[in-house]
């Protein structure tokens, strides 16, 4: 069966640097595309950008750029999301989430709490 | 960036009852709609897409619809189960951005 099983929660300080995985089993990993969805506490979903997992090519939503990025360990059907310098308002939880060509999302991990707290 | 506005921002309702939530985008997204359900705890899952698709093993007492900019999610006989927080996603242009959110309660 299709599951995107991410990486556990994670406690930061600000400043500093964290990753999430995303690991996808069940279906061929290049055929989907691989999006980014986070979730702050008690608020709703905001789109962050997605990959291309056939070129490897990441887009990001206009407030993602700069200390997120996207990357890909294909061989390993794996998705990453890597946030530098962390702040508290990047206190969420985060979602992969896959797609088809048309962007709507109809497999979602589990999420990752990601807690940013001095 | 299209904005998604969302309406009710909840709503509760008895079981056996129809329910419609609404998302009013603020231009055309040409149908390009999405309806998820998120539960406590649970990430979000995909009932309608292209705004009146329902995807696969999901009842079907959820519908879609649509007229004009505003798109509505029609949930017939509500189940215990129903109770969950309801969102809209426009699918046509980056970024792709959601609505608030509806969260439903049964009495």
């Amino acid at each position: 069966q299709i599951q995107l099983v991410q990486s556990g929660p994670e406690l930061k300080k600000p400043g500093e640097s964290v990753k999430i995985s995303c690991k996808a089993s069940g279906y061929t990993f290049t055929d989907y595309a691989m999006h980014w969805v986070k979730q702050a506490p008690g608020k709703g979903l905001k789109w962050m950008g997605w990959i291309n997992t056939y070129t490897g090519k990441p887009t990001y939503a206009d407030d993602f750029k700069g200390r997120f990025v996207f990357s890909l360990e294909a061989s390993a059907s794996t998705a990453n999301l890597q946030i530098s310098n962390l702040k508290n308002e990047d206190t969420a939880t985060y979602f992969c989430a896959r797609s088809t060509i048309a962007p709507f999302f109809d497999y979602w991990g589990q999420g990752v709490m990601v807690t940013v707290s001095s | 960036d299209i904005q998604m506005t969302q309406s009710p921002a909840s709503l509760s309702a008895s079981l056996g009852e129809t329910v419609t939530i609404e998302c009013l985008a603020s231009e055309d997204i040409y149908s390009n709609l999405a309806w998820y359900q998120q539960k406590p705890g649970k990430s979000p899952q995909l009932l309608i897409y292209d705004a009146s698709s329902l995807q696969d093993g999901v009842p079907s007492r959820f519908s879609g619809s649509e007229s004009g900019t505003q798109y509505s999610l029609e949930i017939n006989s509500l189940q215990s189960e129903d109770a969950a927080t309801y969102f809209c996603q426009q699918h046509h242009d980056y970024p792709y951005t959601f609505g608030a959110g509806t969260k439903l309660e049964l009495k």
